[in-house]
């Protein structure tokens, strides 16, 4: 049972924003940074956003990141049809004293 | 970059596991490995680090107990031990370069092992 929750599933047409949500704790997301992650059908998870907002090379810039007190939020705009996959937070657990994933969303592109 | 995993395994209820990912493109040392396991059709669990240069390591609670990080500089290949398997332990491990740090990102991932366990 993951200490972050996420809804279990968002869906968009092409072309349209989605927006998906995290919400933590103080001993997780109120006090740590978060990295988002994308993983295809059948594949590894790849990093999305790391440090609430920053890409790595070869992300587009239609994915960006915040945070607000205990919560986080991962932005698709301009959402397309490779763009359906699972999306899971991630970020450091001071009582677990360990990484904790969120329980995962899943964006289908109607 | 890359991560290279050890193929599938299939184990009986009570054996024990050993996954390896051997890494390369990148100084072995200056990066930490942690372990992340994907039970079927289920989210992402964390399972614990090892730093490489000293051979330090942290657990999650979950685990603890049944679950060995090691790594072999020579090789630059990391390994995961899991202990008496049960049949909720059938799931991908993924292996993933971890700079080491409070929520650092896990920015490489190796494409993953299945682990099966049935008797």
């Amino acid at each position: 049972q993951s200490v972050l929750t996420q809804p279990p599933s968002a869906s968009g047409t092409p072309g349209q924003r989605v927006t998906i949500s995290c919400s933590g704790g103080t001993s997780t997301i109120g006090s740590n940074t978060v990295n988002w992650y994308q993983q295809l059908p059948g594949t590894a998870p790849r990093l999305l956003i790391y440090g609430y907002i920053q890409r790595p090379p070869g992300v587009p810039d239609r994915f960006s990141g915040s945070k607000s007190g205990t919560s986080a939020s991962l932005a698709i705009s301009g959402l397309q049809s490779e763009d359906e996959a699972d999306y899971y937070c991630a970020t450091w657990d001071d009582s677990l004293n360990g990484h904790v994933f969120g329980t995962g969303t899943k964006v289908t592109v109607l | 970059v890359q991560l290279e995993q050890s193929g599938a395994e299939v184990k009986k209820p009570g054996a024990s596991v050993k996954v390896s990912c051997k890494a390369s493109g990148y100084t072995f040392t200056t990066y930490g490995v942690s372990w992340v396991r994907q039970a079927p059709g289920q989210g992402l669990e964390w399972m614990g680090w090892i730093n490489p240069y000293n051979g330090n390591t942290k657990y999650a609670q979950r685990v603890q107990g049944r679950v060995t990080l090691t790594t072999d500089t020579s090789t630059s290949t990391a390994y995961m031990e899991l202990r008496s398997l049960r049949s909720d332990d059938t799931a991908v491990y993924y292996c993933a370069r971890d700079e080491g740090y409070t929520s650092s990102a896990f920015d490489y991932w190796g494409q993953g092992t299945l682990v099966t366990v049935s008797s």
